[in-house]
């Protein structure tokens, strides 16, 4: 069975400053991976997805993600914050006939 | 335009009650879903339903069962509710059955059971 690993549950950072969410995956095979946020009382918003070819991926809303096979890992990024990406973070992997989600990392952006 | 709609969106009930949350997607996707998000925002499959057969039942008690009367609509009936029912319920939608298809969630149903 497929699993996703957010290790961090909370960050915090200044707008203008840039981001990274890690993401780490379990999967026997190829991977498909994605981004999904979700703003408070919405549904979640897929930002990006990989399913193969180029490793960096680009996303909605100014976001990137990379795939690093070695490491297991699809981290995403942005480089500059804005007050309104403040919202919970979730990383999910498709295989075996669902898709499983990361318990989600909360980033606030103070001003 | 909403692509993916639920009601109702705050569902406020007692213990032993039924309730039913109503799902459409009006983008054609052959795929629906229910996850469940408890109050650490863990999002988890319940159900999965293509072209109205169930491919996904993730050991869900079975007071809940789900019902899709034709593609575009996924309704979820819980029977004797409990306090641990108490969740936000997603419905969502892909284009194909796979874990390759982008998920397409509606804004949620927060159930709340007293």
């Amino acid at each position: 069975a497929q699993s996703v690993t957010q290790p961090d549950i909370h960050i915090t950072v200044s707008e203008g400053a840039s981001l990274e969410l890690r993401c780490n995956y379990s999967y026997g095979a190829t991977p498909y991976l994605f981004w999904y946020v979700q703003s408070p009382g919405q549904g979640l918003q897929l930002l990006l997805k990989y399913f193969s070819g180029d490793t960096l991926v680009q996303g909605i809303k100014g976001f990137e993600a990379e795939f690093k096979r070695s490491q297991s890992s699809f981290n995403l990024r942005k480089p500059s914050v804005h007050w309104s990406d403040a919202a919970e973070y979730f990383c999910a992997v498709g295989g075996y006939q669902k898709v499983t989600f990361g318990t989600g990392t909360k980033l606030q952006v103070i001003p | 335009d909403t692509a993916v709609s639920q009601t109702p969106k705050y569902l406020v009930t007692q213990m032993g009650n039924d309730k039913s949350i109503k799902c459409e997607q009006n983008l054609g996707h052959d795929t629906m879903y229910w996850y469940k998000q408890d109050s650490k925002k863990f999002l988890k499959i319940m159900f999965s339903y293509n072209n109205k057969e169930l491919i996904i039942n993730e050991t869900v008690p079975n007071r809940f069962s789900p019902k899709s009367p034709d593609k575009a609509h996924l309704n979820l009936h819980i029977n004797s509710l409990e306090l641990g029912d108490s969740a936000v319920y997603f419905c969502a939608s892909s284009q194909d059955r796979g874990w390759n298809s982008p998920l397409h969630f509606g804004n949620g149903t927060r159930l709340t059971v007293t």
